[in-house]
Protein backbone atom coordinates (compact mmCIF):
# COMPACT_ATOMS: atom_id res chain seq x y z
CA UNK A 1 0.00 0.00 0.00
CA UNK A 2 0.74 3.69 0.21
CA UNK A 3 3.74 4.93 2.50
CA UNK A 4 5.65 7.72 3.40
CA UNK A 5 9.27 6.73 5.37
CA UNK A 6 11.33 9.77 6.98
CA UNK A 7 14.00 9.46 9.42
CA UNK A 8 13.18 10.17 13.09
CA UNK A 9 15.83 12.82 14.28
CA UNK A 10 18.06 15.57 12.96
CA UNK A 11 20.08 17.32 14.73
CA UNK A 12 21.99 20.18 13.46
CA UNK A 13 24.30 23.43 14.48
CA UNK A 14 23.12 27.06 13.82
CA UNK A 15 23.88 28.73 10.88
CA UNK A 16 24.31 25.41 9.57
CA UNK A 17 22.19 23.67 6.84
CA UNK A 18 19.51 21.21 7.37
CA UNK A 19 18.15 18.26 5.00
CA UNK A 20 15.06 16.77 5.71
CA UNK A 21 14.75 12.95 3.71
CA UNK A 22 11.55 11.09 2.82
CA UNK A 23 10.90 8.60 0.48
CA UNK A 24 7.45 7.41 -0.83
CA UNK A 25 6.00 3.86 -2.26
CA UNK A 26 2.82 5.48 -4.66
CA UNK A 27 4.55 6.41 -8.03
CA UNK A 28 0.96 8.16 -8.71
CA UNK A 29 1.26 10.92 -6.18
CA UNK A 30 0.26 14.04 -8.34
CA UNK A 31 1.46 16.52 -5.32
CA UNK A 32 4.06 16.37 -1.69
CA UNK A 33 4.62 18.55 0.54
CA UNK A 34 6.24 19.61 3.82
CA UNK A 35 4.31 20.34 7.13
CA UNK A 36 6.05 22.18 10.00
CA UNK A 37 4.24 20.98 13.52
CA UNK A 38 5.18 23.42 16.75
CA UNK A 39 4.62 21.82 20.44
CA UNK A 40 1.23 21.62 20.69
CA UNK A 41 -0.01 22.98 18.26
CA UNK A 42 -1.07 22.27 14.44
CA UNK A 43 0.42 20.98 11.33
CA UNK A 44 1.58 24.38 9.15
CA UNK A 45 1.62 23.53 5.16
CA UNK A 46 5.51 24.91 4.66
CA UNK A 47 5.45 24.00 1.12
CA UNK A 48 4.52 21.74 -1.75
CA UNK A 49 6.00 20.37 -5.09
CA UNK A 50 4.18 18.89 -8.12
CA UNK A 51 5.15 15.30 -9.28
CA UNK A 52 6.14 16.71 -12.76
CA UNK A 53 8.70 19.41 -11.11
CA UNK A 54 12.23 18.93 -9.86
CA UNK A 55 13.20 21.96 -7.61
CA UNK A 56 11.23 24.54 -5.62
CA UNK A 57 12.53 27.22 -3.73
CA UNK A 58 10.76 29.00 -1.03
CA UNK A 59 12.98 31.80 0.23
CA UNK A 60 15.12 29.63 2.86
CA UNK A 61 13.63 26.34 1.91
CA UNK A 62 14.58 24.34 -1.10
CA UNK A 63 12.82 21.18 -2.32
CA UNK A 64 14.14 18.53 -4.27
CA UNK A 65 12.19 15.75 -5.89
CA UNK A 66 13.94 12.68 -7.75
CA UNK A 67 10.60 10.69 -9.15
CA UNK A 68 13.03 7.93 -10.26
CA UNK A 69 13.97 7.31 -6.53
CA UNK A 70 10.64 8.29 -5.28
CA UNK A 71 12.87 10.47 -2.64
CA UNK A 72 11.79 14.47 -1.51
CA UNK A 73 14.00 16.09 0.59
CA UNK A 74 13.57 19.42 2.08
CA UNK A 75 16.45 21.57 2.83
CA UNK A 76 16.73 24.63 5.27
CA UNK A 77 19.09 27.63 4.56
CA UNK A 78 21.11 29.32 7.79
CA UNK A 79 18.96 27.08 10.33
CA UNK A 80 17.40 29.12 13.03
CA UNK A 81 16.24 27.74 16.72
CA UNK A 82 13.05 28.83 15.65
CA UNK A 83 13.37 26.33 13.20
CA UNK A 84 13.22 23.27 15.51
CA UNK A 85 9.77 21.55 15.06
CA UNK A 86 8.44 18.32 13.82
CA UNK A 87 9.13 18.15 10.03
CA UNK A 88 5.89 16.03 7.90
CA UNK A 89 6.49 14.60 4.60
CA UNK A 90 2.87 14.09 2.75
CA UNK A 91 1.76 13.17 -0.58
CA UNK A 92 -1.54 12.66 -2.10
CA UNK A 93 -2.94 12.12 -5.32
CA UNK A 94 -5.80 14.45 -7.11
CA UNK A 95 -8.55 11.80 -7.08
CA UNK A 96 -10.54 10.54 -3.77
CA UNK A 97 -10.71 14.03 -2.25
CA UNK A 98 -7.14 14.51 -2.03
CA UNK A 99 -6.43 12.24 0.78
CA UNK A 100 -2.87 12.99 2.01
CA UNK A 101 -0.53 10.27 3.37
CA UNK A 102 1.67 11.57 6.15
CA UNK A 103 5.42 9.95 7.19
CA UNK A 104 6.22 9.61 10.77
CA UNK A 105 7.84 12.91 10.98
CA UNK A 106 11.27 13.94 11.34
CA UNK A 107 12.02 15.84 15.01
CA UNK A 108 14.51 18.79 14.69
CA UNK A 109 17.20 19.74 17.19
CA UNK A 110 18.88 23.36 16.16
CA UNK A 111 22.10 23.88 19.01
CA UNK A 112 22.68 27.17 19.47
CA UNK B 1 -10.25 34.84 9.51
CA UNK B 2 -10.16 32.42 12.18
CA UNK B 3 -9.21 29.21 9.60
CA UNK B 4 -9.95 25.97 11.20
CA UNK B 5 -11.37 25.76 14.51
CA UNK B 6 -11.59 22.81 16.70
CA UNK B 7 -13.52 22.44 20.66
CA UNK B 8 -12.64 21.40 23.15
CA UNK B 9 -8.54 21.57 23.40
CA UNK B 10 -8.90 19.10 25.92
CA UNK B 11 -11.09 16.47 27.21
CA UNK B 12 -11.05 13.09 29.71
CA UNK B 13 -13.36 10.72 29.00
CA UNK B 14 -14.06 7.57 30.63
CA UNK B 15 -14.20 4.13 29.03
CA UNK B 16 -17.60 3.82 27.47
CA UNK B 17 -18.30 7.79 27.41
CA UNK B 18 -19.21 9.21 24.32
CA UNK B 19 -18.56 12.87 22.85
CA UNK B 20 -18.30 15.15 19.77
CA UNK B 21 -15.29 16.75 18.65
CA UNK B 22 -16.25 19.93 16.82
CA UNK B 23 -14.73 21.36 14.02
CA UNK B 24 -15.81 24.65 11.78
CA UNK B 25 -14.17 25.91 9.34
CA UNK B 26 -14.19 29.68 7.30
CA UNK B 27 -12.60 29.64 4.13
CA UNK B 28 -15.50 28.00 2.20
CA UNK B 29 -13.11 24.72 1.72
CA UNK B 30 -15.06 21.77 -0.11
CA UNK B 31 -12.51 19.61 1.35
CA UNK B 32 -12.85 18.55 4.88
CA UNK B 33 -10.63 15.40 7.20
CA UNK B 34 -10.37 14.00 10.75
CA UNK B 35 -7.02 12.62 11.69
CA UNK B 36 -5.61 11.05 14.99
CA UNK B 37 -1.90 11.59 15.66
CA UNK B 38 -0.31 8.79 17.65
CA UNK B 39 3.26 9.51 19.05
CA UNK B 40 5.81 8.54 16.87
CA UNK B 41 2.97 7.47 14.24
CA UNK B 42 2.11 10.33 12.14
CA UNK B 43 -1.34 10.93 11.63
CA UNK B 44 -3.89 8.27 10.44
CA UNK B 45 -7.42 9.64 8.61
CA UNK B 46 -10.03 8.28 9.78
CA UNK B 47 -13.04 9.93 7.71
CA UNK B 48 -13.32 12.54 5.21
CA UNK B 49 -15.87 14.78 3.28
CA UNK B 50 -15.86 16.29 -0.51
CA UNK B 51 -18.26 18.32 0.50
CA UNK B 52 -21.55 18.85 2.46
CA UNK B 53 -23.81 15.73 2.35
CA UNK B 54 -20.70 13.47 1.74
CA UNK B 55 -18.47 11.49 4.13
CA UNK B 56 -16.49 8.73 3.65
CA UNK B 57 -14.33 6.40 5.79
CA UNK B 58 -10.52 6.46 6.09
CA UNK B 59 -7.68 4.80 6.85
CA UNK B 60 -9.00 3.94 10.94
CA UNK B 61 -13.21 4.63 10.89
CA UNK B 62 -13.47 2.41 13.28
CA UNK B 63 -15.44 3.66 16.68
CA UNK B 64 -15.94 6.79 14.97
CA UNK B 65 -19.27 8.50 12.97
CA UNK B 66 -19.09 12.14 11.15
CA UNK B 67 -21.62 13.84 9.61
CA UNK B 68 -21.32 17.31 6.88
CA UNK B 69 -25.07 18.68 7.21
CA UNK B 70 -22.75 22.55 5.96
CA UNK B 71 -19.97 23.05 3.99
CA UNK B 72 -18.95 24.76 7.38
CA UNK B 73 -18.99 22.10 10.02
CA UNK B 74 -17.81 18.67 10.32
CA UNK B 75 -18.01 17.29 13.97
CA UNK B 76 -17.04 13.62 14.95
CA UNK B 77 -18.47 11.56 16.94
CA UNK B 78 -16.86 8.71 19.50
CA UNK B 79 -19.57 6.19 20.77
CA UNK B 80 -18.42 3.83 23.45
CA UNK B 81 -14.63 5.36 24.30
CA UNK B 82 -12.10 2.84 24.61
CA UNK B 83 -8.42 3.65 25.82
CA UNK B 84 -6.96 2.98 21.98
CA UNK B 85 -8.94 6.00 21.45
CA UNK B 86 -6.65 8.22 23.17
CA UNK B 87 -5.11 10.07 21.22
CA UNK B 88 -4.65 13.90 19.41
CA UNK B 89 -7.38 14.65 17.11
CA UNK B 90 -6.87 17.04 14.32
CA UNK B 91 -9.34 18.59 11.65
CA UNK B 92 -8.33 20.20 8.30
CA UNK B 93 -9.87 21.79 5.70
CA UNK B 94 -8.59 22.18 1.67
CA UNK B 95 -9.84 23.27 -1.85
CA UNK B 96 -7.58 19.96 -3.17
CA UNK B 97 -4.29 20.41 -4.18
CA UNK B 98 -1.99 22.89 -2.34
CA UNK B 99 -2.88 20.94 1.35
CA UNK B 100 -4.58 21.73 4.03
CA UNK B 101 -5.34 23.79 6.79
CA UNK B 102 -5.21 22.58 9.95
CA UNK B 103 -6.83 23.17 13.33
CA UNK B 104 -5.30 22.92 16.92
CA UNK B 105 -6.17 19.79 17.82
CA UNK B 106 -7.92 18.12 20.56
CA UNK B 107 -5.75 16.20 23.16
CA UNK B 108 -8.82 13.21 24.39
CA UNK B 109 -7.42 10.92 27.12
CA UNK B 110 -10.04 7.99 27.84
CA UNK B 111 -9.46 6.55 31.34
Amino acid sequence: GEDVEQSLFLSVREGDSSVINCTYTDSSSTYLYWYKQEPGAGLQLLTYIFSNMDMKQDQRLTVLLNKKDKHLSLRIADTQTGDSAIYFCAESKNTGGFKTIFGAGTRLFVKA
Amino acid sequence: NAGVTQTPKFRILKIGQSMTLQCTQDMNHNYMYWYRQDPGMGLKLIYYSVGAGITDKGEVPNGYNVSRSTTEDFPLRLELAAPSQTSVYFCASGRGEGGYTFGSGTRLTVV
